[in-house]
């Protein structure tokens, strides 16, 4: 089962800032938060992740809140081709003993209208 | 992309036939892993495996056959005793190492089975 909530679909108008909420009440503390998107019949693409501290990176900016029970990836300047799925993942850190798969849930579907 | 290849885009079998999908990666990982995609639905792990000549079974193994003779290669076989093989299958690999285990996904593979 996914250990995220993320809304079903949203909106955003090319250019703005698109910024996709996920909660992840259940987190633990060696969990990571990982963002990937996947435009249609294509792979899954990443796009950042992090632990605790707000992540940047070319792509997106990734916050998560002090207590770590939900974050915000934020596209900066969205574009048609944003135009994709967004899925927020929680997975264990290296080191933890587990299969290292990513659990997908439903993700958010992100439209970017011109 | 992102150095993992999978072939061909598009496979088509007829039933009761066994089928091989390719999986290769340049990017010197350790890691590989194969997921399952069904319509409108998230990724489920079939199988993966850590190192070369060792592999282990995911979620959904049953029916799905693999192999890793080289650190490069983890192709798949879907065998006749998969029971619903009509799938988008993603191939992805990890480094798993001190920099991290992100998983970087493949294309992937849309395998229709008449």
């Amino acid at each position: 089962d996914a250990k995220t909530t993320q809304p079903p679909s949203m909106d955003c108008a090319e250019g703005r800032a698109a910024n996709l909420p996920c909660n992840h009440s259940t987190i633990s503390g060696n969990e990571y938060v990982y963002w990937y998107r996947q435009i249609h019949s294509q792979g899954p693409q990443y796009i950042i992740h992090g632990l605790k501290n707000n992540e940047t990176n070319e792509m997106a900016s990734l916050i998560i809140t002090e207590d770590r029970k939900s974050s915000t990836l934020i596209l900066p300047h969205a574009t048609l081709r944003d135009t994709a799925v967004y899925y927020c993942i929680v997975r264990p850190g290296r080191g933890s003993s587990n299969t290292g798969k990513l659990i997908f849930g439903q993700g958010t579907t992100l439209q970017v209208k011109p | 992309d992102g150095g993992i290849t999978q072939s061909p885009k598009y496979l088509f079998r007829k039933e009761g036939q066994n089928v091989t999908l390719s999986c290769e990666q340049n990017l010197n990982h350790d890691a590989m892993y194969w997921y399952r995609q069904d319509p409108g639905q998230g990724l489920r792990l079939i199988y993966y495996s850590q190192i070369v000549n060792d592999f282990q079974k995911g979620d959904i193994a049953e029916g799905y056959s693999v192999s890793r003779e080289k650190k490069e290669s983890f192709p798949l076989t879907v065998t006749s005793a998969q029971k619903n093989p009509t799938a988008f299958y993603l191939c992805a690999s990890s480094y798993e190492g001190r920099k991290g285990d992100t998983q970087y996904f493949g294309p992937g593979t849309r395998l229709t089975v008449l």
